[in-house]
């Protein structure tokens, strides 16, 4: 089975760095994504790392290490509009997506 | 642009009766799409895997007959909630396979609340 760990939540304040982390151990991987979704709204496209190291696009980087079933998403210089729920879903060998259970991010002013 | 649509985005049905859900790849065509299920605050599940062309592959758990699924072309996708109750009450998210087989795309979701 495919069992994939982030934390419930995190708070963090405006202009702030948040680092979500999540772990992962599925049945063959070919890639792990993350995807934003605000409340009652479909999830959208962040990352995909399938090859260890840190992509970077923007404010948001993901940093993925295969050998430790470990990857971090990075929210630089946080808005309030970055509030919402980030999934880690991981891509198994039937390219099938496995969700984490998200981790909610509430930006204080 | 979007590059998945669902119809419709919200429905509220009594118990009993069938609801259904589409789901269009509107800019390249499909042979693959996915359906999931999210409960309030919890993370998606996948329900079923639409081919089109053939029978969908259900995931462990998910009841086929309640669950209708018709990949009847390559844009199009269906999912029939048939004697909905209560329970079935939930946001219905379909996503398509992109070209790189390794994307998906996600269409805005469908909230079903069954009373």
């Amino acid at each position: 089975g495919q069992n994939i760990d982030q934390p419930t939540e995190m708070t963090a304040t405006e202009g702030a760095i948040v680092q979500i982390n999540c772990t992962y151990q599925t049945s063959g991987f070919n890639g792990l994504f993350w995807y934003q979704q605000h409340a009652g709204e479909a999830p959208t496209f962040l990352s995909y790392n399938v090859l260890d190291g840190l992509e970077e696009k923007g404010r948001f980087s993901s940093f993925l290490s295969r050998s430790k079933g470990y990857s971090y998403l990075l929210l630089k210089e946080l808005q309030m509009k970055d509030s919402a729920s980030y999934l880690c879903a991981v891509s198994s060998n039937d390219y099938k997506l496995s969700f984490g259970a998200g981790t909610t991010v509430t930006v204080r002013a | 642009g979007a590059v998945v649509s669902q119809h419709p985005s919200r429905v509220i049905c009594k118990s009993g009766t069938s609801v259904k859900i589409e789901c269009r790849s509107l800019d390249f065509q499909a042979t693959t799409m996915f359906w999931y299920r999210q409960f309030p605050k919890k993370s998606l599940m996948l329900m079923a895997t639409s081919n089109e062309g053939s029978k969908a592959t259900y995931e462990q758990g998910v009841e086929k007959d309640k669950f209708l699924i018709n990949h009847a072309s390559l844009t199009l996708s269906t999912l029939t909630v048939t004697s909905a109750h209560p329970e079935d009450s939930s946001f219905y998210i379909c996503s398509v396979e992109g070209p790189g087989s390794y994307e998906q795309y996600f269409g805005p979701g469908t909230r079903l609340t069954v009373t």
